[in-house]
Protein backbone atom coordinates (compact mmCIF):
# COMPACT_ATOMS: atom_id res chain seq x y z
CA UNK A 1 0.00 0.00 0.00
CA UNK A 2 1.07 3.59 -1.05
CA UNK A 3 3.02 5.41 2.28
CA UNK A 4 3.54 8.94 2.82
CA UNK A 5 6.76 9.59 5.09
CA UNK A 6 7.37 12.54 7.64
CA UNK A 7 9.92 13.21 10.09
CA UNK A 8 8.45 12.36 13.75
CA UNK A 9 8.98 15.49 15.39
CA UNK A 10 10.72 18.96 14.69
CA UNK A 11 12.41 21.39 16.96
CA UNK A 12 12.40 25.51 16.57
CA UNK A 13 12.78 28.34 18.70
CA UNK A 14 10.47 30.83 18.45
CA UNK A 15 10.69 33.01 15.19
CA UNK A 16 12.51 30.60 13.40
CA UNK A 17 11.47 28.82 10.24
CA UNK A 18 10.08 25.24 10.85
CA UNK A 19 10.66 23.04 7.83
CA UNK A 20 8.20 19.57 7.43
CA UNK A 21 8.56 17.07 5.05
CA UNK A 22 6.80 14.38 3.64
CA UNK A 23 7.73 11.63 0.83
CA UNK A 24 6.36 9.84 -1.68
CA UNK A 25 6.52 8.01 -5.07
CA UNK A 26 3.48 9.71 -6.37
CA UNK A 27 3.85 13.08 -4.85
CA UNK A 28 5.41 14.14 -8.42
CA UNK A 29 1.69 13.48 -10.06
CA UNK A 30 -0.66 14.02 -6.92
CA UNK A 31 -1.53 16.97 -4.79
CA UNK A 32 -0.19 17.24 -1.43
CA UNK A 33 -2.51 18.64 1.50
CA UNK A 34 -1.50 19.84 5.23
CA UNK A 35 -3.46 19.88 8.29
CA UNK A 36 -2.87 21.17 11.67
CA UNK A 37 -3.54 18.98 14.64
CA UNK A 38 -3.45 21.03 18.20
CA UNK A 39 -3.91 18.59 21.33
CA UNK A 40 -7.71 17.53 21.79
CA UNK A 41 -8.92 19.48 18.40
CA UNK A 42 -9.53 18.01 15.31
CA UNK A 43 -7.52 18.37 12.20
CA UNK A 44 -7.30 21.72 10.52
CA UNK A 45 -6.48 22.24 6.66
CA UNK A 46 -3.32 24.59 6.39
CA UNK A 47 -2.25 23.91 3.18
CA UNK A 48 -4.34 22.52 -0.18
CA UNK A 49 -2.61 21.92 -3.57
CA UNK A 50 0.69 21.75 -2.42
CA UNK A 51 1.10 25.42 -2.01
CA UNK A 52 -2.64 27.22 -1.23
CA UNK A 53 -3.25 28.35 2.02
CA UNK A 54 -7.05 28.56 3.09
CA UNK A 55 -8.51 31.75 3.81
CA UNK A 56 -7.76 32.81 7.85
CA UNK A 57 -4.51 30.54 7.74
CA UNK A 58 -1.64 32.88 8.54
CA UNK A 59 0.50 34.29 5.79
CA UNK A 60 3.51 32.36 7.75
CA UNK A 61 2.60 28.92 6.91
CA UNK A 62 3.55 27.81 3.03
CA UNK A 63 4.14 24.48 0.91
CA UNK A 64 6.08 23.36 -2.04
CA UNK A 65 7.18 20.39 -4.15
CA UNK A 66 10.21 19.25 -5.20
CA UNK A 67 10.11 15.74 -6.97
CA UNK A 68 9.10 13.08 -4.56
CA UNK A 69 9.24 15.86 -1.89
CA UNK A 70 6.77 18.18 -0.25
CA UNK A 71 7.74 20.70 2.45
CA UNK A 72 5.52 22.98 4.74
CA UNK A 73 7.30 25.47 6.19
CA UNK A 74 6.36 27.80 8.99
CA UNK A 75 8.20 31.11 8.72
CA UNK A 76 8.74 33.40 12.05
CA UNK A 77 6.85 30.39 14.53
CA UNK A 78 4.93 31.12 16.79
CA UNK A 79 4.23 29.17 20.28
CA UNK A 80 0.57 28.73 19.00
CA UNK A 81 1.89 26.88 16.20
CA UNK A 82 2.82 24.08 18.62
CA UNK A 83 0.78 20.85 17.14
CA UNK A 84 0.90 17.55 15.17
CA UNK A 85 1.40 18.32 11.08
CA UNK A 86 -0.27 16.07 9.04
CA UNK A 87 0.77 15.53 5.07
CA UNK A 88 -2.26 13.97 2.83
CA UNK A 89 -2.38 13.10 -0.76
CA UNK A 90 -3.06 10.27 -3.08
CA UNK A 91 -1.59 7.62 -4.73
CA UNK A 92 -1.57 6.99 -8.56
CA UNK A 93 -4.35 4.79 -9.42
CA UNK A 94 -7.12 6.99 -10.00
CA UNK A 95 -9.32 5.44 -7.46
CA UNK A 96 -10.44 7.38 -4.53
CA UNK A 97 -7.66 6.45 -1.87
CA UNK A 98 -7.03 9.02 0.93
CA UNK A 99 -3.08 8.35 2.88
CA UNK A 100 -2.15 10.59 5.37
CA UNK A 101 1.49 10.67 6.58
CA UNK A 102 2.39 9.39 10.46
CA UNK A 103 2.56 13.00 11.17
CA UNK A 104 5.49 15.30 12.71
CA UNK A 105 5.14 16.99 16.24
CA UNK A 106 6.14 20.55 16.16
CA UNK A 107 7.74 21.30 18.85
CA UNK A 108 8.18 25.77 20.33
CA UNK A 109 11.15 25.43 22.47
CA UNK B 1 -21.86 28.98 8.89
CA UNK B 2 -20.73 25.68 7.19
CA UNK B 3 -20.39 22.78 9.89
CA UNK B 4 -20.03 19.23 10.68
CA UNK B 5 -21.68 18.34 14.12
CA UNK B 6 -21.03 14.86 15.67
CA UNK B 7 -22.79 13.01 18.08
CA UNK B 8 -21.39 12.50 21.65
CA UNK B 9 -18.83 10.12 22.77
CA UNK B 10 -19.91 6.18 23.21
CA UNK B 11 -18.93 3.86 25.24
CA UNK B 12 -19.52 -0.40 24.40
CA UNK B 13 -19.00 -3.63 25.37
CA UNK B 14 -17.22 -5.90 22.38
CA UNK B 15 -19.31 -7.44 20.00
CA UNK B 16 -22.02 -4.86 20.83
CA UNK B 17 -23.41 -2.84 18.02
CA UNK B 18 -22.83 1.17 17.23
CA UNK B 19 -23.67 3.75 14.83
CA UNK B 20 -22.28 7.21 15.04
CA UNK B 21 -23.65 10.03 13.39
CA UNK B 22 -22.25 13.29 11.54
CA UNK B 23 -24.74 16.48 10.78
CA UNK B 24 -23.89 19.42 8.21
CA UNK B 25 -25.57 22.69 8.22
CA UNK B 26 -24.70 25.59 6.46
CA UNK B 27 -24.44 23.90 3.03
CA UNK B 28 -25.81 21.94 0.45
CA UNK B 29 -24.88 18.22 2.01
CA UNK B 30 -25.81 16.40 -1.43
CA UNK B 31 -23.78 18.44 -3.13
CA UNK B 32 -20.41 17.18 -1.10
CA UNK B 33 -18.48 14.22 -0.31
CA UNK B 34 -18.60 13.14 3.66
CA UNK B 35 -15.62 11.01 4.72
CA UNK B 36 -14.67 8.90 7.82
CA UNK B 37 -10.75 9.27 9.23
CA UNK B 38 -9.85 7.26 12.35
CA UNK B 39 -7.53 8.10 14.98
CA UNK B 40 -6.10 5.68 17.64
CA UNK B 41 -5.27 7.08 21.15
CA UNK B 42 -1.62 8.65 20.44
CA UNK B 43 -1.26 7.64 17.15
CA UNK B 44 -2.33 9.19 13.07
CA UNK B 45 -4.82 9.56 11.01
CA UNK B 46 -6.62 6.85 8.73
CA UNK B 47 -8.96 7.28 5.93
CA UNK B 48 -12.03 4.63 6.46
CA UNK B 49 -14.13 5.54 3.35
CA UNK B 50 -16.55 8.28 1.89
CA UNK B 51 -19.86 8.93 0.86
CA UNK B 52 -21.46 10.80 -1.76
CA UNK B 53 -25.08 12.00 0.30
CA UNK B 54 -26.50 12.88 -2.98
CA UNK B 55 -26.94 9.47 -4.33
CA UNK B 56 -25.33 7.40 -1.52
CA UNK B 57 -22.15 6.84 -3.79
CA UNK B 58 -19.77 5.00 -1.24
CA UNK B 59 -16.20 4.17 -1.08
CA UNK B 60 -14.40 2.27 1.26
CA UNK B 61 -10.35 2.22 1.88
CA UNK B 62 -9.22 -1.75 1.92
CA UNK B 63 -8.16 -1.64 5.15
CA UNK B 64 -12.27 -1.08 6.55
CA UNK B 65 -13.90 -3.11 3.71
CA UNK B 66 -16.06 -5.14 5.65
CA UNK B 67 -15.01 -3.75 8.51
CA UNK B 68 -17.66 -0.57 9.21
CA UNK B 69 -20.59 0.69 6.78
CA UNK B 70 -20.43 4.25 5.44
CA UNK B 71 -24.38 5.76 5.18
CA UNK B 72 -26.02 8.66 4.46
CA UNK B 73 -29.75 10.28 5.04
CA UNK B 74 -30.29 13.12 2.95
CA UNK B 75 -33.41 14.36 4.04
CA UNK B 76 -31.80 15.24 7.69
CA UNK B 77 -28.48 16.30 5.99
CA UNK B 78 -26.54 13.33 8.37
CA UNK B 79 -23.94 10.80 7.61
CA UNK B 80 -23.32 7.86 9.57
CA UNK B 81 -20.58 5.12 10.62
CA UNK B 82 -21.53 1.87 11.88
CA UNK B 83 -20.30 -1.67 13.53
CA UNK B 84 -22.08 -4.64 13.60
CA UNK B 85 -20.10 -5.71 16.14
CA UNK B 86 -17.28 -3.72 18.34
CA UNK B 87 -13.93 -5.24 18.92
CA UNK B 88 -11.41 -3.17 21.35
CA UNK B 89 -9.32 -2.18 18.61
CA UNK B 90 -12.02 0.16 17.76
CA UNK B 91 -11.32 2.33 20.31
CA UNK B 92 -10.37 5.71 18.79
CA UNK B 93 -11.44 8.90 17.72
CA UNK B 94 -13.74 9.27 14.71
CA UNK B 95 -13.54 12.24 12.88
CA UNK B 96 -16.19 12.89 9.89
CA UNK B 97 -14.87 15.71 7.17
CA UNK B 98 -16.25 17.13 4.20
CA UNK B 99 -14.69 16.79 0.92
CA UNK B 100 -13.47 19.98 -0.86
CA UNK B 101 -14.55 20.60 -4.50
CA UNK B 102 -11.47 21.20 -6.59
CA UNK B 103 -11.45 18.91 -9.07
CA UNK B 104 -8.88 16.38 -7.64
CA UNK B 105 -10.17 12.53 -7.16
CA UNK B 106 -8.12 12.74 -3.54
CA UNK B 107 -8.85 16.27 -2.75
CA UNK B 108 -8.77 18.16 0.62
CA UNK B 109 -11.01 17.37 3.91
CA UNK B 110 -11.53 20.52 4.30
CA UNK B 111 -14.51 20.89 7.00
CA UNK B 112 -14.17 18.11 9.83
CA UNK B 113 -16.26 17.46 12.36
CA UNK B 114 -15.43 17.74 16.26
CA UNK B 115 -15.03 13.99 16.42
CA UNK B 116 -16.58 11.01 18.36
CA UNK B 117 -14.56 8.77 20.94
CA UNK B 118 -15.67 5.62 20.69
CA UNK B 119 -14.48 3.38 23.81
CA UNK B 120 -14.68 -0.20 23.37
CA UNK B 121 -14.19 -2.44 26.71
CA UNK B 122 -15.23 -5.25 29.09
Amino acid sequence: SYELTQPPSVSVSPGQTARITCSGDALPKQYAYWYQQKPGQAPVLVIYKDSERPSGIPERFSGSSSGTTVTLTISGVQAEDEADYYCQSGDNSGTYNWVFGGGTKLTVL
Amino acid sequence: EVQLVQSGAEVKKPGESLKISCKGSGYSFTSYWIGWVRQMPGKGLEWMGIIYPGDSDTRYSPSFQGQVTISADKSISTAYLQWSSLKASDTAMYYCARRAVGGVINDAFEIWGQGTMVIVSS
